[in-house]
């Protein structure tokens, strides 16, 4: 079974600094899709950043980019120049490659709050 | 805007009563998922449906029922309410790559 660990329950930046918050998951699949999901207090989920296990170029959009460590099974997410917008709860999310079928269970880590100050 | 849209967004429901929540997916998904979310937790995978056939299930028991419509709109069905029931409830619908999901349905059981 897989499982999204998440160790940083809480976490505060300033404006305009950058915040790295960390994921570890566990899994004995090859084939994975890893997510970076935020979640702000209107509660939709929104898709910030997403990593193919398969390539081992690190994503990045725009200010967010990851740190992809598969050996390590570590996945963490840089937030660089951090903004207001930027407050809310942070999810790692892990998915197994659908292969054939779509597949498209998650698994949510348990979460990081962030808070951006001014 | 994910094109993923849940109704109603807020339900206050009696224990023991039966509800239903549901959920419009995005244009071309056939496959759709429910988690369950509750306060300060991260979201846990409930079931999925792929071409109105159920696709796995998380630990949750029988009384969390669905359905997948011809038109891939879903309802997730909850009978015999308890009051660890209560949370936010949230539909996603999956292409191959990733999730998108809805705004939730924020369930309180009394």
């Amino acid at each position: 079974a897989q499982t999204v660990t998440q160790s940083q329950p809480e976490m505060s930046v300033q404006e305009a600094e950058t915040v790295t918050l960390s994921c570890t998951y566990d899994t004995s699949e090859n084939n994975y899709y890893l997510f970076w999901y935020k979640q702000p207090p209107s509660r939709q989920m929104i898709l910030v950043i997403r990593q193919e296990a398969y390539k081992q170029q690190n994503a990045t959009e725009n200010r967010f980019s990851v740190n992809f460590q598969k050996a390590a099974k570590s996945f963490s997410l840089k937030i660089s120049d951090s903004q207001l917008g930027d407050t809310a709860m942070y999810f790692c999310a892990f998915m197994k490659h659908g292969g054939s079928s779509n597949t498209g269970k998650l698994i949510f880590g348990q979460g990081t709050t962030l808070q951006v100050k001014p | 805007e994910t094109g993923v849209t849940q109704s109603p967004t807020h339900l206050i429901k009696t224990r023991g009563q039966q509800v239903t929540l549901r959920c419009s997916s995005q244009s071309g998904h056939n496959t759709v998922s429910w988690y369950q979310q509750a306060l300060g937790q991260g979201p846990q995978f409930i079931f999925q449906y792929y071409r109105e056939e159920e696709n796995g299930r998380g630990n949750f028991p029988p009384r969390f029922s669905g359905l997948q419509f011809p038109n891939y709109s879903s309802e997730l069905n909850v009978n015999a309410l308890e009051l660890d029931d209560s949370a936010l409830y949230l539909c996603a619908s999956n292409s191959r790559t990733e999730a998108f999901f809805g705004q939730g349905t924020r369930l309180t059981v009394v």
